[in-house]
């Protein structure tokens, strides 16, 4: 089933927030990541938590974890036309070989001026 | 420091023939991931090799499917025969050997099957 599930789409308006939401099944998972990924392009690393911190803020980005729910969110402040684009939460996969991600289906961000 | 390259950018084939991407990791990167992505979906993970050895082909289809990293730098996705459903952007991705802080994707080849 399915390790890492995002809803879908959400649609903001310029200067307002975006909350993008994400739920995870593996209790292990010592980072969290949230991609971006613009049309025609690869995906690219916005930003990581790790499993021992609540928050973490990196200028107009705010994650926060949620241990318990096994609930991860991304917070754009002032979210510009420019963010719109899908976003993907990832983690380390259960009973996996590797270091390899696993990836939500993505929140496509759409941001209206 | 240069990205991830890959190659070619699009590629359409009829079903029923083979084709190859290559892909070149950021120089010094030991860990190398091959990822498919279909439409409306996340990438999923075919293969992953760290240096030239496979650490992680358990969603590659075999059967259709190879992979390779001879000198554990540049390395090759082939299908053969393609499918209808291998329609998607293939994505490789390269990571230090530590990949704690994430790690780099390519601009992927979009493959179309008809």
């Amino acid at each position: 089933g399915e390790d890492v599930e995002q809803s879908l789409f959400l649609s903001v308006r310029e200067g307002d927030s975006s909350v993008i939401n994400c739920t995870y099944t593996d209790s292990s998972s010592t980072y969290l990541y949230w991609y971006k990924q613009e049309p025609g392009a690869g995906l690219q690393l916005l930003t990581y938590i790790f499993s021992n911190m609540d928050m973490k803020q990196d200028q107009r980005l705010t994650v926060l974890l949620n241990k318990k729910d096994k609930h991860l969110s991304l917070r754009i402040a002032d979210t510009q036309t420019g963010d719109s684009a899908i976003y993907f939460c990832a983690g380390p996969p259960l009973n996996q070989a590797g270091t390899a991600l696993i990836f939500g289906k993505g929140t496509t961000l759409s941001v209206s001026s | 420091e240069a990205g991830v390259a890959q190659s070619p950018r699009y590629k359409i084939i009829e079903k029923r023939q083979s084709v190859a991407f290559w892909c070149n990791p950021i120089s010094g990167h030991a860990t190398l991931y091959w990822y498919q992505q279909i439409l409306g979906q996340g990438p999923k993970l075919l293969i992953q090799f760290q240096n030239n050895g496979v650490v992680d082909d358990s969603q590659l289809p075999k059967d259709r499917f190879s992979a390779e990293r001879l000198k554990g730098v540049d390395s090759t996705l082939k299908i053969q025969p393609a499918k209808l459903e291998d329609s998607a952007v293939y994505l490789c991705a390269s990571s230090q050997a530590d990949v704690n802080y994430g790690y780099t994707f390519g601009s992927g080849t979009r493959l179309t099957v008809v």
